[in-house]
């Protein structure tokens, strides 16, 4: 059972270009949840869903962001026009029971 | 709000130490999760607790669950150096959200 799978690991982008970032949460689990983490601090919640479903989206800024869970296909985190304050490691995790997440390797973004 | 205090931030120490982490919120929660990242790396789940005053063991990690199921705590019997990375406590809900503490940084000098 492969876990959580996160792509790509690294993504460079100029300011003002979009960066999608790609979440296959394990096999069976129907709940996502996005992450971002900057350096030398914990984890900041953005958004949780279930298939095709968003839950809860307080954590995401409400402009440039958006993130959806197809019925088919791996979770994507959106963000359009990124600025260099964009630049940090997201986290995708899933789960099966809403208590114990699993977490990907992350996508550590670098907007220059 | 809800939050949820890890305390210390960081913490050096030497090799064969024994140190405690601690994790304590105002809140409530249905189960408390402790998690260890590496750099580079995700979060790794260590255990859950669910119920007050639970107690359980990972070889030399024995993690506490508060009676009030408020707090919990982190003790490492002789720490080795591959114990290095970021500790990380999660309390949940009975809803799906998990709240996270901020982390403490944990370097064991050989």
């Amino acid at each position: 059972n492969a876990g959580v799978m996160q792509n790509p690991r690294h993504l460079v982008r100029r300011r003002g270009q979009e960066a999608r970032l790609r979440c296959s949460p394990m096999k069976g689990h129907s709940h996502v949840y996005w992450y971002r983490q900057l350096p030398e601090e914990g984890l900041k919640f953005m958004v949780y869903l279930q298939k095709e479903n968003i839950i809860d989206e307080s954590g995401m800024p409400k402009e440039r962001f958006s993130a959806e869970f197809p019925k088919e296909g791996p979770s994507i985190l959106r963000i359009q026009q990124v600025v260099r304050g964009d630049s940090a490691a997201y986290f995708c995790a899933s789960s099966i029971n809403r208590d114990e997440a699993f977490f990907g390797q992350g996508t550590r973004l670098t907007v220059v | 709000t809800q939050l949820l205090e890890q305390s210390p931030q960081f913490l050096s120490i030497q090799e064969g130490e024994n140190l405690t982490v601690y994790c304590n919120s105002s809140s409530v929660f249905s189960s408390l999760q402790w998690y260890r990242q590496e750099p580079g790396e995700g979060p790794v789940l260590l255990v859950t607790v669910v119920t007050g005053g639970e107690v359980k063991k990972l070889k030399r990690l024995t993690f506490q669950f508060g009676d009030a199921r408020k707090d919990s705590s982190l003790h490492i019997t002789a720490a080795q150096p591959g114990d290095t990375g970021l500790y990380l406590c999660a309390g949940g809900f009975s809803n799906y959200q998990l709240i996270w503490g901020a982390g403490t940084k944990l370097i064991i000098k050989p």
